[in-house]
């Protein structure tokens, strides 16, 4: 089967960095995305990864690495807003439209 | 662009009535994606339009939910003969084929089956 794994949720401080992982069991691979998600809202786009390597967009980098099946999400300087969740997504092996949803990580961000 | 465009925001209805959906994508998008997500979850895919052309269907989609994309613009999704279950956030999403693919969620319409 195909399985996308992330931790439920996790909590950081206001000015600070923090880490969110994302794991994939898929039988291929056609990329990696990175969606934030506000409570009530629909997903927004934040990065795509298909080689390995860092991919920075400001305050927020994903790094993939194909032969361990692992991303992360890089979050600096953390800001109030970026509480929500993140939600990481595998693009299936047999199409270029179905995406492979993790349950996103809910993060909480503390003065 | 203004974006992927979702209506209605809410709907709540009574068990066993129909309900319909509409979706308006980016204009120079030529794909189409439902999904449908439930609070803790990621987005669960439902169907797929290229164009016109319905491509997939999730298997786990029952009879009751259908789907149009009639000119390659807009779609519908509906949900006859609603159950509670079906409450949830539907989400439509649209993408440009091409090198990343990536996909542009609208708003989404929570609907609630009481």
């Amino acid at each position: 089967g195909q399985n996308i794994d992330q931790p439920t949720e996790m909590t950081a401080t206001e000015g600070a960095i923090v880490q969110i992982n994302c794991t994939y069991q898929t039988s291929g691979f056609n990329g990696l995305f990175w969606y934030q998600q506000h409570a009530g809202e629909a997903p927004t786009f934040l990065s795509y990864n298909v080689l390995d390597g860092l991919e920075e967009k400001g305050r927020f980098s994903s790094f993939l690495s194909r032969s361990k099946g692992y991303s992360y999400l890089l979050l600096k300087e953390l800001q109030m807003k970026d509480s929500a969740s993140y939600l990481c997504a595998v693009r299936a092996p047999d199409s270029n439209y179905q995406l492979i949803w993790g349950a996103g990580t809910k993060l909480i961000i503390k003065p | 662009d203004t974006g992927v465009s979702q209506d209605p925001r809410h709907k709540i209805t009574k068990r066993g009535q129909n309900v319909t959906f509409r979706c308006d994508p980016i204009s120079e998008h030529n794909r189409l994606y439902w999904y449908r997500q439930t609070l803790g979850q990621g987005p669960e895919f439902l169907t797929y339009f290229q164009n016109e052309a319905q491509l997939e269907k999730s298997r786990l989609l029952s009879d009751r939910f259908s789907a149009e994309r009639p000119k390659g613009s807009f779609s519908t999704l509906e949900i006859q003969r609603t159950e509670q279950g079906d409450s949830a956030m539907y989400l439509c999403a649209s993408s440009l084929a091409g090198s990343t693919d990536t996909q542009y969620f609208g708003p989404g319409t929570r609907l609630t089956v009481l």
